[in-house]
């Protein structure tokens, strides 16, 4: 079993639609929850950070995190052309200054005008 | 320069050839980091310097030398690669620090093609 499992996609929806992208994972001791942004030829960048339990809202998005189903999401209201990306969730259990990312394999997304 | 920059941002080279990969980080940050991103699978951890130190070698084959010659530098050395190494590798610093995670700020990649 992976530790990390996100589905691939590709993912399409009509511009203006809530989108909702998920991960789930194994490792009880991750405690740290991010979501990255990827665009075409370009590195990954943070979107969202959350720590536990609970939701986060930056705008348009919303993180969720379900540590009891082992469940986190990443809600983008308001979908523009420009989400168009991969979006990668990425988790991380408490370490001491050795800082480990286990990421999903992420899921394309296109937004249609 | 801000963030992190990568040069090349595209290299091919053949199996015999001997060529290094560049990553800066203007950041301040303590800790670089090596990955590398293959179609369809998640992103793989390869190294970790943490104050100039390699604290992880996640199991690379040794054609892949790393070196971090100050906090602000990390290079990838290659040579003799195989065609399954093909693949973009990105690199990444954060500020490292005790009982936590900080955010890991990412460069554009090279893609590397060997052929």
């Amino acid at each position: 079993q992976k530790e990390v499992e996100q589905d691939p996609g590709p993912l399409s929806v009509p511009e203006g639609a809530i989108v909702s992208l998920n991960c789930t994972y194994s490792n009880s001791a991750f405690q740290y929850f991010m979501w990255y942004r990827q665009y075409s030829r370009k590195g990954p960048e943070l979107l969202m950070y959350t720590y536990s339990s609970g939701n986060k809202e930056d705008g348009r998005f919303t993180a969720q995190v379900d540590k009891s189903s082992k469940y986190i999401s990443l809600f983008i209201r308001d979908s523009q052309p420009s989400d168009s990306a991969t979006y990668l969730c990425a988790m991380s259990a408490p370490d001491f200054g050795n800082e480990k990312l286990t990421f999903g394999t992420g899921t394309r997304l296109t937004i249609i005008p | 320069e801000t963030g992190v920059t990568q040069t090349p941002r595209h290299l091919v080279m053949g199996m015999t050839n001997k060529k290094s990969l560049k990553c800066e980080q203007h950041l301040g940050h303590n800790a670089m980091y090596w990955y590398k991103q293959s179609a369809k699978k998640p992103l793989e951890l390869m190294f970790v310097y943490n104050f100039k130190e390699q604290t992880e070698n996640n199991s690379v084959p040794s054609r892949f030398s790393p070196e971090c010659p100050n906090s602000s530098h990390l290079f990838l050395h290659l040579h003799t690669l195989q065609p399954e190494d093909s693949a973009l590798y990105l690199c990444a610093s954060s500020q490292a620090r005790v009982g936590g995670t900080d955010t890991q700020y990412f460069g554009p990649g090279t893609r590397l093609t060997v052929l």
